[in-house]
């Protein structure tokens, strides 16, 4: 089946320090992209989405960049904070599939941990 | 903000036992989603509904059945629980977009009920 995955477990940034956060997928008819952020004893907490007819997206601090010819997402943290240690991953869907974009498919996760 | 909140945060049941996760939405989604999240596994999905008494399977529905007599709640049933059944469980909710076919939203979720089946 298709699958979504992540560069690296873990990485660890200075604080102030910005951050990039990777994530492969390899579904090429996916054309919905969400990060996620979940902390310790949370729920998953929704950051920033992005559809395929975009290639970037910005929020607040935050900023997602999708490049579809390599199926990559990448997001990135600016100035990062110790609020932003959290575990970090992204999410994808395709509407080709069966209930289209109901059905999420989920990384593993990155463990960000930001030094002081 | 969506408030997406589960009744119990941690649980404790005996194998064998009927078990009933409850959740509740309060931004009037259509959709809700029932998810189990286990180390190095990640959030896999259960079960799914997109609409009161409607139900869809997800990628692990063995074990499990679902309940949604009312848009605003989804219940989670573990028939028969089993250890395992251990696992965190994350309720989720999304809304579609008026005139859409598929919601193409975020789903915002609970922070979770912890299961411990002994």
């Amino acid at each position: 089946g298709e699958s979504v995955g992540l560069h690296l477990p873990t990485l660890s940034v200075q604080e102030g320090d910005n951050s990039i956060i990777n994530c492969a997928y390899s579904n090429s008819a996916s054309d919905y992209f969400i990060w996620y952020k979940q902390e310790s004893g949370k729920g998953p907490q929704f950051i920033i989405d992005i559809r395929s007819n975009m290639d970037k997206r910005q929020g607040q601090r935050v900023t997602v960049l999708l490049n579809k010819t390599v199926k990559h997402l990448s997001l990135q943290i600016a100035a990062t904070q110790p609020g932003d240690s959290a575990v970090y991953f992204c999410a994808e869907s395709s509407s080709q599939s069966n209930f289209g974009n109901e059905k999420l498919t989920f990384g593993t996760g990155t463990r960000l941990t930001i030094i002081p | 903000d969506v408030k997406v909140t589960q009744s119990s945060r941690y649980l404790v049941k005996r194998t064998g036992e009927k078990v009933f996760l409850e959740c509740v939405q309060d931004m009037d989604h259509e959709n809700m989603f029932w998810y189990r999240q286990d180390p190095g596994l990640g959030l896999r999905l259960i079960y799914f509904s997109y609409d009161v008494k409607m139900k869809e399977k997800g990628d692990i529905p063995e074990g499990y059945s679902v309940s949604r007599e009312k848009k605003e709640r989804f219940s989670l049933i573990l028939e028969s629980a089993s250890t395992n059944q251990t696992s965190m469980y994350l309720c989720a909710s999304s809304f579609v977009a008026q005139g859409a076919i598929y919601s193409n939203q975020p789903q915002h979720f609970g922070d979770g009920t912890r299961l411990s089946i002994l």
